[in-house]
């Protein structure tokens, strides 16, 4: 069954402060690794997809990156405004084209 | 551009009432529809998905069921409500085939008293 869990559950960082939120996922062959950010109350909006280990995509504050067991979305110099859940998501080879989530990384930014 | 619209936003209703909750896709066309239900500590769970009228594949045994009545409309009901239906509801589309994200919508907060 494929699985993906985050880390941490939660996390406090000061307006400024770098940090890495983990992704770890088991599936039986990677089509896609996704992140999502979601704000209270909203749906999720797209961040970003990454297809093989090695590969990594940017976009202003956040960097993703892919290894075969686990992605990393980095957080630098954050800001409150970066305050949100951050949702990762697999997609496996084979069978339905289905996102299997995991629960999410609550990141709180104080100014 | 495309667009995806749910309603309601947020929604009481008694135990054992009927539900119905509505999904509309605009600006494209053969779209993959998405039923999740997000409930507290659990993460997003995949309730039914549907790649054509009429094709709905359903991921969890429940009380819930869906219906695409139309390419782009995608319809979540229950004919009697139990309380752990509680939830934030989201439909989600993609273009299809592997690789494809998902756009969510705006999503459903459901309490069942």
């Amino acid at each position: 069954e494929d699985q993906v869990t985050q880390s941490p559950e939660a996390l406090r960082l000061q307006e400024g402060e770098s940090s890495s939120l983990n992704c770890s996922y088991t599936v039986s062959g990677l089509r896609g690794l996704f992140w999502y950010r979601q704000d209270p109350g909203k749906g999720p909006e797209f961040l970003f997809t990454l297809y093989s280990a090695g590969e990594e995509k940017e976009k202003e504050r956040l960097k993703a990156t892919l290894t075969k067991k686990e992605s990393f979305l980095h957080i630098t110099a954050p800001k409150p405004e970066d305050s949100a859940t951050y949702l990762c998501a697999v997609q496996a080879s084979g069978g339905s084209e289905k996102l299997v989530f995991g629960k999410g990384t609550k990141l709180t930014v104080n100014p | 551009s495309q667009t995806i619209h749910q309603w309601p936003a947020t929604l009481v209703q008694p135990v054992g009432s009927p539900l119905s909750l509505e999904c509309t896709v605009e600006g494209t066309s053969n779209p993959n529809l998405y039923w999740y239900r997000q409930a507290a500590g659990r993460g997003l769970q995949l309730l039914f998905y549907s790649v054509g009228i009429g094709q709905i594949s359903s991921e969890v045994p429940q009380n819930l069921s869906a219906s695409r009545p139309q390419d782009r409309q995608f319809i979540l009901s229950s004919k009697k409500l139990l309380l752990s239906d509680s939830g934030f509801y989201l439909c989600a589309w993609s273009g299809g085939g592997f690789g494809e994200k998902l756009f969510f919508g705006s999503g459903t907060q459901l309490s069942v008293l």
